[in-house]
């Protein structure tokens, strides 16, 4: 298994440009979300999706959108990019209801919005 | 919110055994308290978890107060390579909502 995949690793862009951070997951887990982890501090919840077709939001959702189409994939796209944006994202996904309701985490994307 | 407190960092000679402390003095019944760590700027990756009782695996061993308030991570003979950032935290998810706050963690430092 090859666990959570994210890409890109590293993207920069401009101020008001759109892009997609793609993750996937191959554990067939109901439970996917996106975190963002600016320096020095820990990690904040953006969006979260309990199953295909089920979406609803963190702690930070402003200046983000999701969905969940498959099982297998959740993207994360930034409509229009701002400096504050700037951050690192990892992708996580774990099975729920069980003992032990673990996360797995992608290796994160490096985001730069200039 | 059931909020963790966790020292900002720690130093630990290699071979040692490191005891990482976390408060989280508003934990509920029936909420999970789950360890992960950080290793420069990879993805967290999961350590142990328990709810009352102690916890072993053969990564480490988390021990829990039994008025559940607080609990240690204890990394029996650490190595240069668990030198990373790490998080306690209190899984308040319920049915289907997600909820994990993670803080700032803490900074173990194992040195040669």
């Amino acid at each position: 298994n090859a666990g959570v995949t994210q890409t890109p690793k590293f993207q920069v862009l401009k101020t008001g440009q759109s892009m997609t951070l793609q993750c996937a997951q191959d554990m067939n887990h109901e439970y996917m979300s996106w975190y963002r982890q600016d320096p020095g501090m820990g990690l904040r919840l953006i969006h979260y999706s309990v199953g295909a077709g089920i979406t609803d939001q963190g702690e930070v959702p402003n200046g983000y959108n999701v969905s969940r189409s498959t099982t297998e994939d959740f993207p994360l796209r930034l409509l229009s990019a701002a400096p504050s944006q700037t951050s690192v994202y990892f992708c996580a996904s774990r099975d729920r209801g069980t003992t032990n309701e673990k996360l797995f985490f992608g290796s994160g994307t490096q985001l730069s919005v200039l | 919110d059931a909020k963790t407190t966790q020292p900002t960092s720690m130093d630990c000679a290699e071979g040692r055994a490191a005891n990482l402390p976390c408060n989280h003095s508003t934990i509920s019944g029936n909420e999970y308290v789950y360890w992960y760590r950080q290793i420069h700027s990879q993805g967290p990756q999961y350590i142990i978890h328990g709810l009352k009782n102690n916890e072993t695996n053969e990564m480490a061993s988390l021990i829990i107060t039994e008025d559940r308030k607080s609990s240690t991570l204890i990394l029996p003979h650490a190595t240069l390579r668990d030198t990373a950032v790490y998080y306690c935290i209190v899984d308040q998810s319920q049915g289907g909502s997600e909820k994990l706050v993670f803080g700032k963690g803490m900074k173990l430092t194992v040195n040669p």
